[in-house]
């Protein structure tokens, strides 16, 4: 069965850091690209960014409303890809989700608040 | 950008009802589309893939269709289970967008 969770949500201050792990299992995680999808409280879906597999050259993107401050990484040998948020803002508060579209994690809470 | 329209935003419903909800995109999209549901405090669920093929254990009632920039997510006998939020993702080009969700709630 595939399962992906999220960890590393939180508080945390206008203009800090903080970094999300999504750890997978069920299926070979190298293979496949991730996806970060968020959820401010009462919205709708946002797509954040996503990584491809290696074989595809492991590369990023990302929405513009994240570009320059999150970076997508993955660590195929632990089946974990990472959210690192930089200079966050309030409005990126919201539940973050990982997800490979056809499965998605339970979501981790971030809260931007000073 | 492609920017994803859907509508209704809401609707109302009973159940055996047949609902519609329509996703536009501003550009053709070939048939790189999804639709999920999403019930609260749950993250969402695939029930279409490529905007017409039924994601494996979702129930026959449910079904996509379209291409180009026009698609259609058909509930052809509303069931309790159904009431949640709707959201199209089209994944034709990056940024990948959702349309803005259709709440479809019980008359």
């Amino acid at each position: 069965e595939v399962q992906l969770v999220e960890s590393g949500g939180g508080l945390v201050q206008p203009g800090r850091s903080l970094r999300l792990s999504c750890t997978a299992s069920g299926f070979i995680f190298g293979d496949y690209a991730l996806s970060w999808v968020r959820q401010a409280p009462g919205k709708g879906l946002e797509w954040v960014g996503f990584i491809r597999s290696k074989a595809y050259g492991g590369t990023t993107e990302y929405a513009a409303s994240v570009k320059g401050r999150f970076t997508i990484s993955r660590d195929d040998s632990k089946s974990i890809a990472y959210l690192q948020m930089n200079s966050l803002k309030i409005e990126d508060t919201a539940v973050y989700y990982c997800t490979r579209y056809d499965s998605w994690g339970q979501g981790t809470l971030v809260t931007v608040s000073s | 950008d492609i920017q994803m329209t859907q509508s209704p935003s809401s609707l109302s419903a009973s159940v055996g009802d047949r609902v519609t909800i329509t996703c536009r995109a501003s550009q053709g999209i070939r048939n790189d589309l999804a639709w999920y549901q999403q019930k609260p405090g749950k993250a969402p669920k695939r029930l279409i893939y490529a905007a017409s093929s039924l994601q494996t254990g979702v129930p026959s009632r449910f079904s996509g269709s379209g291409s180009g920039t026009e698609f259609t997510l058909t509930i052809s006998s509303l069931q309790p289970e159904d009431f949640a939020t709707y959201y199209c993702l089209q994944h034709n080009s990056y940024p990948r967008t959702f349309g803005q969700g259709t709440k479809v709630e019980i008359k």
